[in-house]
């Protein structure tokens, strides 16, 4: 019963070598969603993907980043020429659905890639 | 902007005592969850709740959402150690895009 699984656990790259975390979503769920999370601060919301989709990365920076969920294998988050201020804690989360009008969408959320640009 | 402050940022008791976590907006939500984060691991969640004045409970732990669904307070009776950690609220506006907190970390001292 795996639940989402993140990969690497910690990550440490140079400034300007490429970072790519990985994200395999629970079985069952269809969208993914990323997040960032800064030392000493609540997550914050970077892309939504549903497979070979992007929905909404209004939370993703300009440059240097991009996201993908493949139809077949995990959604990856790909960092660009990485700066020290991508130091980070990257989750996450999936659910069996997306958008809804009413009620509440259940996120389960990956144990995290910790990134650390030197 | 932040959407959600949290209150207190930081709350460190003794085991046993009772406490008291905030989450205030002045912003409508649709939902409101509530996770909690130990470290070096994702948050989990404790509960959703959706409905302004509606209450929950978890064994000692008593959620509830304000009237006017723009407010959130999570009630921990008899706080043991296992209860530390970061406590994060995450509010949604009818939408999947959940806007998180700025936490609690809270210690819960033996």
């Amino acid at each position: 019963n795996a639940g989402v699984m993140q990969n690497p656990r910690h990550l440490v790259r140079r400034r300007g070598q490429e970072a790519r975390l990985r994200c395999s979503p629970m079985k069952g769920h269809s969208h993914v969603y990323w997040y960032r999370q800064l030392p000493e601060e609540g997550l914050k919301f970077m892309v939504y993907l549903q497979k070979e989709n992007i929905i909404d990365e209004s939370g993703m920076p300009k440059e240097r980043f991009s996201a993908e969920f493949p139809k077949e294998g995990p959604s990856i988050l790909r960092i660009q020429q990485v700066v020290r201020g991508d130091s980070a804690a990257y989750f996450c989360a999936s659910s069996p659905i997306g958008q809804r009008s009413s009620g509440a969408n259940v996120l389960t959320f990956g144990a995290g890639s910790r990134l650390t640009v030197l | 902007t932040q959407l959600l402050e949290q209150s207190p940022q930081f709350l460190s008791i003794q085991e046993g005592e009772n406490l008291t976590v905030y989450c205030n907006s002045s912003s409508v939500f649709s939902s409101l969850q509530w996770y909690r984060q130990e470290p070096g691991e994702g948050p989990v969640l404790l509960v959703t709740v959706v409905t302004g004045g509606e209450v929950k409970k978890l064994k000692r732990l008593t959620f509830q959402f304000g009237d006017a669904r723009k407010d959130s307070s999570l009630h921990i009776t008899a706080a043991q150690p296992g209860d530390t950690g970061l406590y994060l609220c995450a509010g949604a506006q009818w939408t999947y895009k959940y806007i998180f907190g700025t936490g609690t970390r809270l210690k819960v001292l033996a």
